[in-house]
């Protein structure tokens, strides 16, 4: 069974530039996540879908942050404009419904 | 909301020898599920082991094994014949019954020296 696909693994770019990473979920899993994580810090949820609705976006910095899950599968996560402190790794996860969820490896971003 | 506290940042255990990493959580709920999960250099949360709240009896997979104790709040992990495959950052988590968003700790640094 394939995993969580993200993509880039990394990434560099200026402030106030925009970014776009790409998450695909594993297969048939309804549910979706974004995490931030910061360098010495825990994940924490930016935006939960279910199928392509929002679930909880409720820690996502909308001024900044838009995220999008077309057809209840992929997901885009954005980042416009990028500020030094949106320097993190950002994690995306999958999971049927009240299940374990599985991970990606993660785009590691610096902003500069 | 819900809080997860670790607090050992660093811990580091000769190779074969037994650890535990310490966790404690707040919440008002009484149904939920708590978890560690393992992050090595290559950045991949791995699911542990997991404990639903309801159930008196401690999970356990293979060498890994927890401590739950509910009324105190605390839910150790213990590592035992560690290897250096162990390696790694662990996680411990929380999420309510019926939604599987988790809340995350700041981690622990776990190092199997040889």
């Amino acid at each position: 069974e394939a995993g969580v696909a993200q993509s880039p693994r990394y990434k560099i770019i200026e402030k106030r530039q925009s970014v776009a990473f790409w998450c695909n979920p594993i297969s048939g899993h309804a549910t979706l996540y974004w995490y931030q994580q910061i360098l010495g810090q825990g994940p924490k949820l930016l935006i939960q879908f279910q199928n392509n609705g929002v679930v909880d976006d409720s820690q996502l910095p909308k001024d900044r942050f838009s995220a999008e899950r077309l057809k209840g599968v992929d997901s885009t996560l954005k980042i416009q404009p990028a500020k030094l402190e949106d320097s993190a790794v950002y994690l995306c996860a999958s999971s049927l419904e009240y299940t374990e969820a599985f991970f990606g490896q993660g785009t590691r971003l610096t902003v500069v | 909301a819900q809080t997860v506290t670790q607090s050992q940042p660093e811990m580091s255990v000769q190779e074969a020898e037994t650890v535990t990493l310490s966790c404690t959580y707040d919440t008002s709920e009484n149904n939920y599920y708590l978890f560690w999960y393992k992050q090595p250099p290559s950045r991949q949360m791995i699911l542990v082991i997991r404990q639903e709240a309801y159930k008196q009896q401690n999970a356990t997979e293979n060498r890994f094994s927890v401590n739950f104790q509910k009324a105190a709040k605390s839910f150790s992990l213990k590592i035992s014949d560690s290897q250096l495959g162990d390696t790694a950052m662990y996680f411990c988590a929380f999420a309510n019954f019926g939604n599987e968003k988790l809340t995350f700790g700041t981690g622990t640094r776990l190092t199997i020296i040889p």
